[in-house]
């Protein structure tokens, strides 16, 4: 049974980094074709996708948010780590991870509950 | 560029049958897309994997009340004898080489 669970801090202050850790169970991100995804959603508003790392260490990003995000493995903890940095209040939202299927598509498959972040002062 | 767009919402009565679009951008009407549902206070559900020739495969455990076609650049979700619990969002999903596109979603009521 694949799961996935986000956690992080609920609330962050302009200009701070976020990191998101996503802890994951029932898959290996060592074994080939596994791929863990971050996607977000403001309050009231549509999903957007921010990054993703593969099984090798293939890492992509966001066009738009490139430049202030970092995504990275533990596979000895089953954990993958997002970090934005410059927080601003329009970064306010959900944060999902979710893993691609395994027969190598784009969809994902199986999605975390999220957490929700506020930026605020 | 790879766009997906939604109509921002629709509905239908308990027990009829709704059918929801997302259009693939022009020239790109052989891509497959993912359909994800979403109820209130919840996170993405996966639905089914549905390719440019209508064939669809379903996550675990979704009903056969969902199904799937293709016409074009249009990706279709249908879903019949519609129960209180399918009023959500629904958002389709595609994907190419390091990307991944979302629809804008389209909230589903059902009266």
């Amino acid at each position: 049974q694949v799961t996935l669970k986000e956690s992080g801090p609920a609330l962050v202050k302009p200009t701070q980094t976020l990191t998101l850790t996503c802890t994951f169970s029932g898959f290996s991100l060592s074994t080939s074709g596994m791929r863990v995804n971050w996607i977000r959603q403001p309050p009231g508003k549509a999903l957007e996708w921010l990054a993703r790392i593969d099984w090798d260490d293939d890492k992509f990003y966001s066009t738009s948010l490139k430049t202030r995000l970092t995504i990275s493995k533990d596979t000895s903890k089953n954990q993958v780590v997002l970090t934005m940095t410059n927080m601003d209040p329009v970064d306010t939202g959900t944060y999902y991870c979710a893993r691609m299927h395994s027969d190598s598509s784009g969809l994902f498959e199986y999605w975390g509950q999220g957490t929700l972040v506020t930026v605020s002062s | 560029q790879l766009v997906l767009t939604q109509s921002p919402s629709a509905s239908a009565s308990l027990g009829a049958s709704v059918k929801l679009t997302c259009t693939l951008n022009s020239g790109h009407g052989y891509y497959a897309i993912a359909w994800h549902q979403q109820q209130p206070e919840k996170g993405p559900r996966y639905l089914m994997k549905l390719n440019s020739d209508g064939s669809h495969n379903k996550g675990d455990g979704i009903p056969d009340r969902f199904s799937g076609s293709s016409s074009g650049t249009e990706r279709y979700l249908t879903i019949s004898s519609l129960q209180s619990e399918d009023e959500a969002d629904y958002y389709c999903q595609t994907w190419g080489t390091g990307i991944v596109i979302f629809g804008g979603g389209t909230k589903l009521t059902v009266l």
